[in-house]
């Protein structure tokens, strides 16, 4: 059973529009989220998170929302800018298990 | 420069010989992780280390073996009792295991 579940494989935009990934859970132990982004043949690098006693953090361009009842979280990014173009992996994860759970992964394409 | 490396970057095995692959980090980083990635799916943990002597079986341990001698490394060994172990390794560490994680380049094993 998928814990972390991101529904859509592939997402295209164009610059400058708002790109919005999202992602689904099922555990409701999880209280930490995180989104990372990654090229191909390299390793994932850590974008932005967000703890389960808040519903938006923002960093710049990326603002992470978060709606516990729904057990969702969405990624947005605005602008996107083309060099965004990667795939972004939603991760959860307990306090207490120490390790994180991670899905399948979204590939965003934005077309300048 | 502060990082996580993994060595080598490609590796070709013969079925039914066994393997290791390094993972180093000099982040000074409590924790430790090893995931599989195949092609179109996410991250799939293999085992992981929260302190030095210790670790755990992720979701997909069966047919892999690890150490955590040294806070700095955490070499994973894939058996011949990985059914099918052709796939990108990716090892990762954090300050402690509820931090966002930093990933090696990876390794590609392709056993023939």
């Amino acid at each position: 059973d998928q814990q972390v579940k991101q529904n859509s494989p592939s997402l295209s935009v164009q610059e400058g529009r708002i790109s919005i990934l999202n992602c689904d859970y099922t555990n409701s132990m999880f209280d930490y989220f995180l989104w990372y982004k990654k090229y191909p043949a390299e390793g994932p690098t850590f974008l932005i998170s967000i703890s389960s006693i808040k519903d938006k953090n923002e960093d710049g361009r990326f603002t992470v929302f978060l709606n516990k009842s729904a057990k969702h979280l969405s990624l947005h990014i605005v602008p996107s800018q083309p060099g965004d173009s990667a795939v972004y992996f939603c991760a959860a994860s307990n306090t207490n298990a120490g390790k994180s759970t991670f899905g399948d992964g979204t590939t965003l394409t934005v077309k300048p | 420069d502060g990082g996580i490396t993994q060595s080598p970057k490609y590796l070709f095995r013969k079925e039914g010989q066994n393997v290791t692959l390094s993972c180093e980090q000099n982040l000074n980083h409590d924790a430790m992780y090893w995931y599989r990635q195949d092609p179109g799916q996410g991250l799939r943990l293999i085992y992981y280390s929260q302190i030095v002597n210790d670790f755990q079986k992720g979701d997909i341990a069966e047919g892999y073996s690890v150490s955590r001698e040294k806070k700095e490394s955490f070499p994973l060994t894939v058996t011949s009792a990985q059914k099918n172990p052709t796939a990108f390794y990716l090892c990762a560490s954090s300050p402690t295991s509820n931090n966002e994680q930093f990933f090696g380049p990876g390794t590609r094993l392709t056993v023939l």
